[in-house]
């Protein structure tokens, strides 16, 4: 069954702060792992989708990296800025089914002004 | 922003009473997915579809079931809701299903069973 580890699960910061957000994970047996991001009372958001061929994936001031072997992944976030403020939830497939995403817990994110 | 319209997006119910959730997508992706989320469990996938009229059990499945009679719509029906159904639930969407598509939620529907 896969088990999805999101450490910390909450962090504050200063505006400007490079952070970096990890996600652990126990069946390495995946196709791409997804990353997400959710502001309070919202769906979740799209940031990041890495397929299992790559290591990393960038869109601006993001950049995820994937580790299979060791069953890790980090949402790596350039500059912080306040508008950042939200929960980040990492997403690989389930066990045995490509189709079904298991999520983590989150780690809700604080950028203080 | 992904077109994907769920409704109501807020419902107050008693138990025993039926209640159907409706998502509704203009994207014409052929996979669309139920997920309820709740504090200390994350989200979990209800059911999902991948394609009219096909439909399969997510790990949280009893209790739902869901229906696809066109592309764009997939309804989640609460046949006898209870207590332990309040929660917040999320329609989903994606164009592939193999593990390569990105997956684009909705709002969300806030239901409270009382």
């Amino acid at each position: 069954k896969q088990e999805v580890t999101q450490i910390p699960a909450a962090l504050s910061v200063p505006e400007g702060e490079n952070l970096v957000l990890n996600c652990s994970f126990t069946d390495s047996a995946i196709y791409n792992l997804q990353w997400f991001r959710q502001d309070p009372g919202k769906g979740l958001t799209s940031l990041l989708l890495i397929q299992s061929s790559q290591r990393e994936q960038t869109s601006g001031r993001l950049n995820a990296s994937l580790d299979k072997s060791s069953g890790r992944s980090t949402l790596y976030i350039a500059a912080s800025q306040p508008g950042d403020s939200a929960t980040y939830l990492c997403a690989p497939p389930r066990s045995g089914s490509a189709r079904q995403l298991t999520f983590g817990s989150g780690t809700q994110l604080t950028v203080l002004p | 922003d992904a077109g994907i319209t769920q409704s109501p997006r807020h419902k107050v119910t008693e138990t025993g009473t039926p209640v159907t959730l409706r998502c509704h997508q203009t994207e014409n992706h052929r996979y669309m997915y139920w997920y309820r989320q709740d504090p200390g469990h994350g989200l979990r996938l209800i059911h999902y579809s991948y394609g009219v009229k096909d439909t399969d059990k997510g790990e949280v499945s009893d209790g739902y079931s869901v229906s696809r009679s066109k592309t764009e719509d997939f309804l989640l029906t609460l046949e006898s809701a209870t207590s332990s159904q309040t929660s917040v639930y999320f329609c989903a969407i994606s164009e592939r299903g193999d593990g390569t598509g990105e997956l684009f939620f909705g709002e969300g529907s806030r239901l409270t069973v009382l």
